[in-house]
């Protein structure tokens, strides 16, 4: 059974970098498929943020891309992601997963709210 | 704005039948596979349906996919009261902003 889990601080002052790692149990990343975030503000709808395979190929979200950095480390079985010059507008629960074919989502984490405050 | 297109509410009685439609364009889904996602209140999202209409094991008969054009259309039968959920599509776009999008989701009411 696939399991991820994120961690990471749940509070970051705005203008810093939000940085979250997610590790990946139960299936070897060095295996295959892509490995990605999303995220959702409080109330609102999913927004991809960008998705890495385990060679180190990423596609990021255009609208974020110059604030995103996705990496893997394959011998932890675990990957990153890093969001500079965050804002209010950054709050949300993130959450990492697993995408397939046609960028179908088979495995979620359980999401970490992350809250841009001062 | 989300790049699929979803109503924002549908609802049903018990035992009654729903549809809930997801629109796009030829970059997205008129050219790539639609997955579906239930989310229940407080928890991550989950896959529903993939490939347009195919179920992941445990998912039961009771939710259905298909896909028209650029359209994609989630069925569920039987509904019940666990049924509740926001529901999103999701698909691959093609285009120069390629990369994963999603609908704004749909709210469902079963009175």
């Amino acid at each position: 059974q696939v399991q991820l889990q994120e961690s990471g601080p749940g509070l970051v002052k705005p203008s810093e970098t939000l940085s979250l790692t997610c590790a990946v149990s139960g299936y070897s990343i060095s295996s295959g498929y892509y490995w990605g975030w999303i995220r959702q503000p409080p109330g609102k709808g999913l927004e991809w943020i960008g998705s890495i395979y385990h060679s180190g190929s990423t596609y990021y979200n255009p609208s974020l891309k110059s604030r995103v950095t996705i990496s893997v480390d394959t011998s932890k079985n675990q990957f990153s992601l890093k969001l500079s010059s965050v804002t209010a507008a950054d709050t949300a629960v993130y959450y990492c997963a697993r995408l397939g074919v046609g960028a179908t989502i088979d495995y979620w984490g359980q999401g970490t709210l992350v809250t841009v405050s001062s | 704005q989300s790049v699929l297109t979803q109503p924002p509410s549908v609802s049903a009685a018990p035992g009654q039948k729903v549809t809930i439609s997801c629109s796009g364009s030829s970059s997205n889904i008129g050219n790539n596979y639609v997955s579906w996602y239930q989310q229940l209140p407080g928890t991550a999202p989950k896959l529903l349906i993939y490939e347009n209409n195919k179920r992941p094991s445990g998912i039961p008969d009771r939710f259905s996919g298909s896909k028209s054009g650029t359209s994609a259309t989630l069925g569920i039968t039987g509904l019940q009261t666990g049924d509740e959920a926001d529901y999103y599509c999701g698909t691959w776009d093609s285009s120069l902003s390629a990369g994963k999008v999603f609908g704004g989701g749909t709210k469902l009411t079963v009175l």
